[in-house]
């Protein structure tokens, strides 16, 4: 039974770039969402994606937009890379929109130079 | 809005001793509480879950229980191990529209031999 996969492990960009990443979600769900998680801190909600729409949004600019697959995978890029941008991307898959626990991946370590 | 608190690490101790790991919440209605553990390099883990008020939630020795009253679930262990050294983060979750982790800022635990 697979689980989150995410890709790739680590990237290095510099400012004004653009960035994908990559998540599949576990199998059997359908709901992917994406966090941030700064060096030392919580992780924080970007977006979730749910039947190929965003369902809703955290605090984060325009700059990030993600996407939904028919087959339940994601991607989610960043525009405009700024230093702040450095982060662990983490992807979080679940089953429909309910309170069931969300599972992650091992995410992608962003820095940006 | 909603908020977690979680005690402030590091936390240290030796082997076998008890562990107590603080967590507080700040939520309207009835969310679910998670505990969340991270090793290095690597992604969140579920360790546990409770769904309603006087659920305890428990895996591998680790036990939370969901306190209406006190607004609180705080995570034990009778005997810690090497082994345990860790992030460990308490989240809430609403199902339904609002169907989005929230994370407490993590607490790092640090088991000597």
């Amino acid at each position: 039974d697979a689980g989150v996969t995410q890709s790739p492990t680590h990237l290095i960009k510099t400012r004004g770039q653009q960035v994908t990443l990559r998540c599949s979600p576990k199998s059997g769900h359908d709901t992917v969402s994406w966090y941030q998680q700064a060096l030392g801190q919580g992780p924080q909600f970007i977006f979730q994606y749910y039947e190929e729409e965003e369902r809703q949004r955290g605090n984060f600019p325009d700059r990030f937009s993600g996407h939904q697959f028919p087959n339940y995978s994601s991607e989610l890029n960043v525009n405009a890379l700024l230093l702040g941008d450095s982060a662990l991307y983490l992807c979080a898959s679940s089953l429909g929109v309910s309170n069931q626990p969300q599972h992650f991946g091992d995410g992608t370590r962003l820095s940006i130079l | 809005g909603n908020s977690v608190t979680q005690m402030e690490g590091p936390v240290t101790l030796s082997e076998e001793a008890f562990l107590t790991i603080n967590c507080t919440y700040t939520a309207t209605g009835y969310p679910s509480l998670f505990w969340y553990v991270q090793y290095p390099g690597e992604g969140l883990q579920l360790l546990l879950k409770a769904t309603k008020a006087d659920d305890k939630g428990s895996n591998k020795g680790f036990e939370a229980t969901y306190r209406k009253e006190t607004t609180s679930f705080h995570l034990e262990k009778g005997s810690v191990q090497v082994s345990d050294s860790a992030v460990y983060f308490c989240a809430l979750l609403y199902g339904g529209a609002t169907n989005k982790l929230i994370f407490g800022t993590g607490t790092l635990l640090a088991v000597q031999p």
